[in-house]
């Protein structure tokens, strides 16, 4: 039974590009959450996706970030035109329906921005 | 009024001891309150959860203690060992809000 997986585990880019986070969700679950981790700080929310929708993306800044969860395939957690403020940790999280409190998370993607 | 405070930033404590870390919320509407543990370079492992319905929950050598009137809740760790030592984080949930709350964090060590 594997758990949440994520890709790439490390990820290092040049400011003005672009930077792809996979998630594939444990087998059964049907929530997708996106938390990002500054070094010596907590899980800051980003977005919350079920299949093809996007539920709450209260935590994720207006411009240049985006997530999609589609029906096929893993979600994407997308950031175009990366800064040097982007570098963090980014952790999925995945939940089984009604129990979205239970949320088990991936080993996360570390995103370096040069 | 979603935070969640967690203290301290940072404690020490001799193999077998008992290690503490305690957290307040201001939130009323928190349904339920998990801790994780985080080793470097891995990500967040769910140790322990409770709902506010009970006072306290036991797994092992975990604890958690929940206090709803004072809004803190607390994680002891009986016996604690080397391999304990990480980081601990509590959050909250709750339904109308997606997404887990989490406290700063507690970096723990535990001397051999």
């Amino acid at each position: 039974n594997a758990g949440v997986m994520q890709n790439p585990r490390h990820l290092v880019r040049r400011r003005g590009q672009e930077a792809r986070l996979r998630c594939s969700p444990m087998k059964g679950h049907s929530h997708v959450y996106w938390y990002r981790q500054l070094p010596e700080e907590g899980l800051k929310f980003m977005v919350y996706l079920q299949k093809e929708n996007i539920i709450d993306e209260s935590g994720m800044p207006k411009e240049r970030f985006s997530a999609e969860f589609p029906k096929e395939g893993p979600s994407i957690l997308r950031i175009q035109q990366v800064v040097r403020g982007d570098s963090a940790a980014y952790f999925c999280a995945s939940s089984p329906l009604g129990h979205g409190g239970e949320q088990f998370f991936g080993p996360g993607t570390r995103l370096t921005v040069l | 009024q979603q935070q969640v405070k967690q203290s301290p930033q940072s404690l020490i404590v001799q193999k077998g001891g008992i290690s503490i870390i305690n957290c307040a919320y201001e939130n009323t509407a928190f349904d339920y309150f998990p801790w994780y543990q985080q080793f470097p370079g891995k990500g967040p492992a769910l140790l322990i959860a409770i709902r506010p319905d009970v006072s306290e929950k036991k797994e092992g050598r975990f604890t958690i203690s929940f206090n709803k009137s004072a809004k803190q809740f607390s994680l002891h760790i009986m016996d604690s060992q080397p391999g304990d030592s990480a980081t601990y984080f509590c959050a909250a949930f709750n339904n109308a809000g997606n997404m887990l709350t989490f406290g700063g964090g507690t970096r723990l060590m535990v001397k051999p």
